[in-house]
């Protein structure tokens, strides 16, 4: 199975400033996905982080705000951008192996906004 | 509609009982995948077990087992002999789209094990 880790594991922010999150897994893999929890919530999809190209993102999530990059097959960031208070969660990523039958998920960024 | 619904907020069990956690899905795809993560207070996301839709035997892994009823669209993981350790969130995902590995998560449903 991949072993996923994330930087930084938490963080505090003031708002209107930008923290970008880090995702290594230990091989390469397909696909990189970043979700995000919201305190109380389940899980929702940012988006897809493809390599070499422009990021897949979901309804409600934009490049501004959420900028990714994926320079190679092991690696991947999510940046919350010029964020406020309701950006509060935690971010997670997680790997993919095309048809395989697990997903794997980082261990998660916790980002308060105050 | 919800593609994936989990009916029950919070269980609570007593150890070394089995439970039943519920989970029925929606979808028009012939092919598709169900998960069941746990997450404790720490926030990780753990890989219980999968059932693929066109795997003809329940999925087990351990204490954990998956009653998979296709009509129904229901797959309600069942978990045997619970510990106090199994005090968490668990959530049913599903992915839709064969080679597209994205999840579509339920609400959760947060089981709590009493000595």
């Amino acid at each position: 199975s991949a072993v996923i880790s994330q930087k930084p594991s938490r963080d505090i922010c003031q708002r209107g400033t930008s923290l970008t999150i880090q995702c290594q897994v230990d091989s390469q893999v397909t696909m990189m996905f970043w979700y995000r929890q919201q305190p109380g919530q389940s899980l929702t999809l940012i988006a897809t982080a493809n390599q070499g190209s422009e990021a897949t993102y979901e309804s409600g999530f934009v490049i501004d705000k959420f900028p990714i990059s994926r320079p190679n097959l092991t690696f991947s960031t999510l940046t919350v951008s010029n964020m406020s208070p309701e950006d509060s969660s935690i971010y997670l990523c997680s790997v993919g192996q095309g048809g395989y039958n697990e997903q794997f998920f980082g261990p998660g960024t916790r980002l308060t906004v105050l | 509609a919800q593609k994936i619904t989990q009916t029950q907020p919070g269980m609570f069990v007593q150890e070394k009982e089995a439970v039943t956690l519920d989970c029925t899905y929606d979808t028009s795809d012939p092919s598709y995948g169900l998960f069941w993560y746990k997450q404790p207070s720490s926030g990780e996301m753990i890989f219980l077990i999968y059932q693929g839709s066109y795997d003809q035997q329940n999925a087990t892994e351990g204490r954990y087992s998956l009653n998979f009823q296709k009509a129904r669209k229901s797959a309600n993981l069942v978990i045997s002999a619970s510990q106090l350790g199994d005090s968490a969130m668990y959530f049913c995902a599903m992915r839709e789209n064969f080679g597209n590995e994205k999840l579509t998560f339920g609400t959760g449903t947060r089981l709590t094990i009493i000595p």
